[in-house]
């Protein structure tokens, strides 16, 4: 099953949005190897955060992630209307294997 | 630049089989693990297998494991799924992604190709 996210989200221009990514014991709470992956409409998706809190390079300094416990977050403080895309958590898990997030829409007023 | 081309994709019955394979380019292939991830429709994102960069080691997803096998060939830059008796639910578009790490235990992916659909239909 995947992790667990809120199907929506929306804000307006400037204002700061979060994205939850719920997981277990058995994934996001054990290891640091939460990702966030970004994808516009008919793309493919794009790694936006890594590790939890990490950008590669070339990502707008605008993501930022975290993690408490189970639950991972990425956070937008100051959206942009190119911001409007689904969003997916990932963690690796203790099976070896790695397990997505439903995914979030996130829609910019 | 690293490029992640895919193909094998198409439109498949019930039962059949099909392999797809991924074309990689602007990057040291055999140093790096790779992963397969599957898109349905509408849906979300689904990791279905991981090979580390010498091929040994390989992780499977369990929706997966048993009816598909990942395999690479580091002479000639390419990842390969070979899926046998699809069903229905197996429609979706595949794509192909470089992981961080040589591997193979799924970690994150910073390339993905542009995918390859599949469709399983009577």
């Amino acid at each position: 099953s995947a992790l667990t996210q809120p199907a929506s989200v929306s804000g307006s221009p400037g204002q700061s949005i979060t994205i939850s990514c719920t997981g277990t014991s058995s994934d996001v709470g054990a290891y640091n190897f939460v990702s966030w992956y970004q994808q516009h409409p008919g793309k493919a998706p794009k790694l936006i955060i890594f590790n939890v809190n990490n950008r590669p390079s070339g990502v707008s300094n605008r993501f930022f992630g975290s993690k408490s416990g189970n639950t991972a977050s990425l956070t937008i403080p100051i959206l942009q209307a190119e911001d409007e895309a689904d969003y997916y958590c990932s963690s690796y898990t203790s099976s070896s294997t790695l397990r997505f997030g439903g995914g979030t829409k996130l829609t910019v007023l | 630049e690293v490029q992640l081309l895919e193909s094998g994709g198409s439109l498949v019955q019930p039962g059949e089989s099909l392999r797809l394979s991924c074309a990689a380019s602007g990057f040291t292939f055999r140093n790096y693990a790779m992963s397969w991830v599957r898109q349905a429709p509408g849906m979300g994102l689904e990791w279905l297998s991981g090979i580390g960069d010498s091929g040994v080691t390989t992780f499977y997803a369990d929706s997966v494991r048993g009816r598909f096998t990942i395999s690479r060939d580091n002479s000639n830059n390419r990842l390969y799924l070979q899926m046998a008796n699809l069903r229905a639910e197996d429609t979706a578009m595949y794509y192909c992604v470089k992981d961080d790490n040589k591997y193979g235990d799924p970690n994150f992916f910073d390339n993905w190709g542009q995918g390859t659909r599949v469709t399983v239909s009577s």
